[in-house]
């Protein structure tokens, strides 16, 4: 079946703009799952949707990230008023029940702010 | 929260000669423990896992090995193979079903 899209795969803004990045899980998947992954670097988890519970926000850099996730499946993470520091790629994964599970990942989209 | 430290953060081998990347984390309540393959260019992907109920699993060339005293896993590549290279992320999972991730290796399997 389909895995994790991700869309745009590549998005260049300019500095102070406000960016959307979509996730589309595996179906049937109940969690989800964004990071973000700089440059030669390691996975910086970011949030954690699980089912209708209310998503676990501890790793948001700052107010400026946001993310929903409506129905239960689509996803979007939003950045507002980028800077420079945000070019990385944000990397979106799922699991069919949680954590302890496998994580699917997706193709990630690449985000480079001028 | 849960902390993940990963070492070595580079590792070269020679083809056929065995690798081994250590992992320790901080909550004792993690329970979960997978390791990921990141080819370059792509995404990551699951390669292996073990749970804390046990203390070793292997799967063909890979092993990892997991001692909850002293909060450390390990994986265990051998016979290495040049399509080995890539960057290996372990991570665990603490309570409330999120996940963290270590910094990642990137390994080099030299021909």
């Amino acid at each position: 079946g389909a895995g994790v899209s991700q869309s745009p795969s590549n998005k260049v803004t300019e500095k102070g703009k406000d960016v959307e990045l979509r996730c589309d899980p595996i179906s049937g998947h109940t969690a989800l799952y964004w990071y973000r992954q700089s440059l030669g670097q390691g996975l910086e988890f970011l949030i954690y949707f699980q089912g209708n519970s209310a998503p676990d926000k501890s790793g948001l850099p700052s107010d400026r990230f946001s993310a929903e996730r409506t129905g239960g499946s689509v996803s979007t993470l939003t950045i507002q008023r980028t800077q420079q520091e945000d070019s990385a790629v944000y990397l979106c994964a799922s699991s069919l029940q949680g954590g302890r599970e496998t994580q699917y990942f997706g193709p990630g989209t690449r985000l480079l702010v001028l | 929260g849960e902390n993940v430290e990963q070492h070595p953060s580079t590792l070269s081998v020679q083809e056929g000669d065995s690798a081994v990347i250590k992992c320790t984390y901080s909550d004792s309540a993690s329970n979960y423990f997978p390791w990921y393959k990141q080819e370059l260019g792509k995404r990551p992907q699951l390669i292996i896992d073990i749970r804390s109920n046990v203390g070793e699993k292997k799967d063909q060339r890979i092993a990892v090995t997991l001692n909850k005293t002293a909060k450390h896993f390990s994986l265990h590549i051998t016979e290495t193979q040049p399509e080995d290279s890539a960057v290996y992320f372990c991570a665990a999972s603490p309570m409330g079903n999120d996940m963290r991730f270590g910094a990642g290796t990137r390994l080099t399997v030299k021909p």
